[in-house]
């Protein structure tokens, strides 16, 4: 069975500091890998994914993760934390992307993101 | 391009009560699924369609139960609602064909409460 670990459910950085959010899987199978964001009242967005080709990988509003297969991890980092970004940030695993498009995503319980001024 | 909508935004319901909700998937998707957050929690997995049929299930009771319309909207039934029901229920769409590297659509989300 598939599992994420998101290592602290919430974290406080300074607007323009370094923003780091922890994420651990375990997967039976070589994963594919997501961070979705979510606003308040509202879905989730998705800002990345790995799905084997590089291991570092960039994706919207500054983000990028790297894909650690010897730590199992997939952490998200932001160089420079803006007032915007805060919000709810969710790592998620998919272990069957053969199969189908969307496949089931197991996500871990969510990391809370407080951008202070 | 109208993205994934849901209805209701919100919905107040009563212990032992029935419940329907409603997901209309981004244009050109075929594949519904939907995902329950509980609050302070991340979503958790209840059941995927495609082709109107459930293709997958999590670990819900059958008091959860889906369907998936010809023109690929899709519906959530929840029957006899417990206090615990209460939760935002997402959906997602995606397109089915097998392809690697494609993305899941989140709605916003239908948020119930049980009372």
């Amino acid at each position: 069975a598939q599992s994420v670990t998101q290592l602290g459910s919430h974290v406080s950085v300074s607007e323009g500091a370094l923003v780091l959010l922890r994420c651990n899987y375990s997967s039976s199978v070589p994963p594919y890998l997501f961070w979705y964001v979510q606003y308040p009242n509202q879905g989730l967005q998705l800002l990345l994914k790995y799905t084997s080709a590089a291991t570092l990988v960039k994706g919207i509003n500054g983000f990028e993760a790297e894909f650690k297969k010897s730590e199992t991890s997939f952490h998200l980092t932001k160089p420079s934390a803006h007032m915007s970004d805060a919000a709810e940030y969710f790592c998620a695993v998919s272990d069957d992307m053969i199969k189908a498009a969307g496949n089931k995503l197991t996500f871990g319980g969510g990391t809370r993101v407080l951008v202070k001024p | 391009d109208a993205g994934v909508t849901q209805s209701p935004t919100h919905l107040i319901k009563t212990r032992g009560q029935q419940v329907t909700l409603r997901c209309s998937p981004k244009s050109g998707h075929d594949t519904v699924s939907w995902y329950q957050q509980a609050l302070g929690q991340g979503p958790q997995f209840i059941f995927q369609y495609y082709e109107e049929e459930e293709r997958q299930r999590g670990n819900f009771p059958d008091r959860f139960s889906g369907h998936q319309f010809p023109n690929y909207s899709s519906e959530l039934n929840v029957n006899a609602l417990l206090l615990g029901d209460s939760a935002l229920y997402l959906c997602a769409s995606s397109w089915g064909t097998g392809t690697m590297n494609t993305e899941a659509f989140f709605g916003q989300g239908t948020r119930l409460t049980v009372v």
